[in-house]
């Protein structure tokens, strides 16, 4: 099995911060790397697939990195509503997810 | 509009069976790839199982052999049989379509979710 080790597991940040969240692959998953945001009591919304490829309707302050077995979810001028928390996702080899990243207001 | 909308949910004995449906509006089921995601209370996202749009199925080794995902084409409607099912299946279920190109596969749309809790 593919394991994605993501860090850190939480964050405090300010609005307007960029903030910088990394997703590590236990073996290469080539660019099979998706990144999803998630609010409490909702479901995950997709946010980046490919790992750089910017899901539609998606603000363009979101983006990523990465190839091979290290990526980065990279949020620019951080906003109210991106309190939340994110997951990587690699599909290359079955779905796994990385344990999430909780963006807390600092 | 596309949309996932899960059902199904409750709260079953350890040992005991439950069907998940996903009822599909705006695109057809059967053409794309549909997936089942859980996650646990407090936890984080698990993947449970894949059904292609040519039939093939694939599960999570935690799963396999006690669920059996299907679809209804003309109800345009996935679904989860859950079979055997232990405390540790308790989390809620989400349905979700695979968005899927030649260098990637991603969960693009998501149901609302419906809880299944195992306990006696």
């Amino acid at each position: 099995d593919i394991q994605m080790t993501q860090s850190p597991s939480s964050l405090s940040a300010s609005i307007g911060d960029r903030v910088t969240i990394t997703c590590r692959a236990s073996q290469s998953i080539t660019t099979f790397l998706n990144w999803y945001q998630q609010k409490p009591g909702k479901a995950p919304n997709l946010l980046i697939y490919a790992a750089s490829s910017l899901q539609s309707g998606v603000p363009s302050r979101f983006s990523g990195s990465g190839s091979g077995t290290d990526f980065t979810l990279t949020i620019t001028n951080l906003q109210p509503e991106d309190f939340a928390t994110y997951f990587c996702q690699q599909s290359y080899r079955a779905r796994t997810f990385g344990r999430g990243t909780k963006v807390e207001i600092k | 509009e596309v949309q996932l909308v899960e059902s199904g949910g409750g709260l079953i004995q350890p040992g005991g069976s439950l069907r998940l449906s996903c009822v599909a509006s705006g695109f057809i089921v059967s053409s794309n790839y549909m997936s089942w995601v859980r996650q646990a209370p407090g936890k984080g996202l698990e993947w449970v199982s894949v059904l292609y749009s040519s039939g093939t199925t694939h599960y999570a080794d935690s799963v396999k052999g006690r669920f059996t995902i299907s679809r209804d084409n003309s109800k345009n409607t996935l679904y989860l049989q859950m079979n055997s099912l232990r405390a540790e299946d308790t989390a809620v279920y989400y349905c979700a379509r695979v968005l899927v190109g030649t260098t990637y596969d991603a969960f693009d749309i998501w149901g609302q979710g419906t809880m299944v809790t195992v306990s006696s």
